[in-house]
């Protein structure tokens, strides 16, 4: 089956920016998210990127994608305290029929004041 | 108005029970889902319904069981509860295809803790 992995932890100061990695194994990802879950919530869609973009800038949030090493990042420029959260890769290959995303382990982002 | 909304929000229940999670979106969705997230927050699918129809159904133990009165709707029983059965039980929906670019609408989840 397909592997999202990401590290479980990140730390950063408030106004720094935040980089958050993801790699994934499955070399016919089509599509790849980042959601977000605030404490005691649901996960939203923050941004996504297709396979033959290697980067996507949305106001404070940038992916980028290296689609050889299968390796997506999310940079939060500015971070801020609202910030904080547990953020989520997920990819899928958008195969006709294919109504699956397969979720990353999620990295909890820690802003500090 | 909640765009997904799941009852009950928290779940204490004893092992051998059975219980029930009930989703309703309003969204007009087409495509509903339940995933799992365990302890270490990771989540995985479980079901995926498509117009009322199974779509998606991963390696779950049969004691699990969705049923789908309509679109809007995706229920999910769980018969002789374990304890392995505790985590946040997340329904979704989505307009589409969620694996082609389509956002996926989480509820915010159903906690269920069994003792």
């Amino acid at each position: 089956g397909e592997d999202v992995e990401q590290s479980l932890f990140l730390s950063v100061r408030e106004g720094d920016s935040s980089v958050i990695n993801c790699t994934y194994t499955d070399s016919s990802s089509t599509y790849l998210y980042w959601y977000k879950q605030e404490p005691g919530a649901g996960l939203q869609l923050l941004t996504y990127i297709f396979s033959n973009m290697d980067m996507k800038q949305d106001q404070r949030l940038t992916v980028l994608l290296n689609k050889k090493d299968k390796h997506l990042s999310l940079r939060i420029a500015d971070t801020q305290t609202g910030d904080s959260a547990i953020y989520f890769c997920a990819e899928s290959n958008g195969q006709t029929g294919a109504n699956n995303l397969f979720f990353g382990t999620g990295t909890r982002l820690t802003v500090i004041p | 108005d909640t765009a997904v909304s799941q009852t009950p929000k928290y779940l204490v229940t004893q092992m051998g029970n059975d219980k029930s999670i009930k989703c309703e979106q309003n969204l007009g969705h087409d495509t509903m889902y339940w995933y799992k997230q365990d302890s270490k927050k990771f989540l995985k699918i479980m079901f995926s319904y498509n117009n009322k129809e199974l779509i998606i159904n991963e390696t779950v133990p049969n004691r699990f069981s969705p049923k789908s009165p309509d679109k809007a709707h995706l229920n999910l029983h769980i018969n002789s509860l374990e304890l392995g059965d505790s985590a946040v039980y997340f329904c979704a929906s989505s307009p589409g295809l969620a694996g082609k670019g389509g956002e996926l609408f989480f509820g915010e989840g159903s906690r269920l803790t069994v003792l």
